[in-house]
């Protein structure tokens, strides 16, 4: 299995600030027909995943563009580029290249 | 607008066998590239992917669950079904459904979960 490690586990935030959120793989997301198939999802209190960031840095319908992803290979990092109140929960990167589908532990973004 | 709604018991008893049903509407899982997984996760922990059925009944299993999992499909009823045998008290989980589709790889649409305690 393809084991995803997030760091940092826990970040506070002042609000209007940026936040950075990493993600590594224990191998390479590239599949074979080129794509790499890392998405985001945000997890509000509460709430079921949200669906952010697809396939390293689209992102999906209705998502703000404060949101951004990066990265390439094993390495792979979420941007907010100002933290609003609402942004406050659990954001995952999860790999879609192989089976089974694997989530990183979480990271918890709370407001200083 | 696409839903996807789980549904089942909210409480099983140890070794006995779990059985959700999750009831979507918006879109057809007879649509190439479509499919619908099953990812749980337990209080206060992080998501664990189970299974995953798409359009051309082509199946996929988590390896340390496999035994104890089945996913099968009603197109007509748009619905997928769970089924997870021997449930144990570390099964307790919220489990949601989620839709995905080929080109994306991603998990786009959830359900709100559904809460399931294993106790005697």
């Amino acid at each position: 299995d393809i084991v995803m490690t997030q760091t940092p586990l826990s970040s506070p935030v002042t609000l209007g600030q940026p936040a950075s959120i990493s993600c590594r793989s224990s191998q390479s997301l590239v599949h074979s027909d080129g794509n790499t198939y890392l998405s985001w999802l945000q997890q509000r209190p509460g709430q079921p995943p949200r669906l952010l960031i697809y396939k390293i840095s689209n992102r999906f319908s209705g998502v703000p563009d404060r949101f951004s992803g990066s990265g390439a290979g094993t390495d792979f990092t979420l941007k907010i580029s100002r933290v609003e109140a609402e942004d406050v929960g659990v954001y995952y990167c999860m790999q879609a290249t192989q089976f089974p589908r694997t989530f990183g532990q979480g990271t918890r973004l709370e407001i200083k | 607008q696409i839903t996807l709604k789980e549904s089942g018991p909210t409480l099983v008893k140890p070794t006995q066998t779990l059985t959700l049903t999750c009831t979507f509407s918006g879109f057809s899982l007879s649509t190439s590239g479509v499919g619908v997984a099953w990812i749980r996760q337990p209080p206060g922990k992080a998501l664990e992917w189970l299974t995953l059925i798409y359009w051309n009944d082509d199946k996929r299993y988590s390896p340390s669950l496999k035994s104890r999992l089945t996913i099968t499909k009603d197109t007509s009823k748009n619905q997928v079904v769970l089924t997870m045998t021997n449930m144990d008290p570390v099964d307790t989980a919220t489990y949601y459904c989620a839709r995905t589709r080929w080109l994306q790889a991603a998990f786009d649409y959830w359900g709100q979960g559904t809460l399931v305690t294993v106790s005697s």
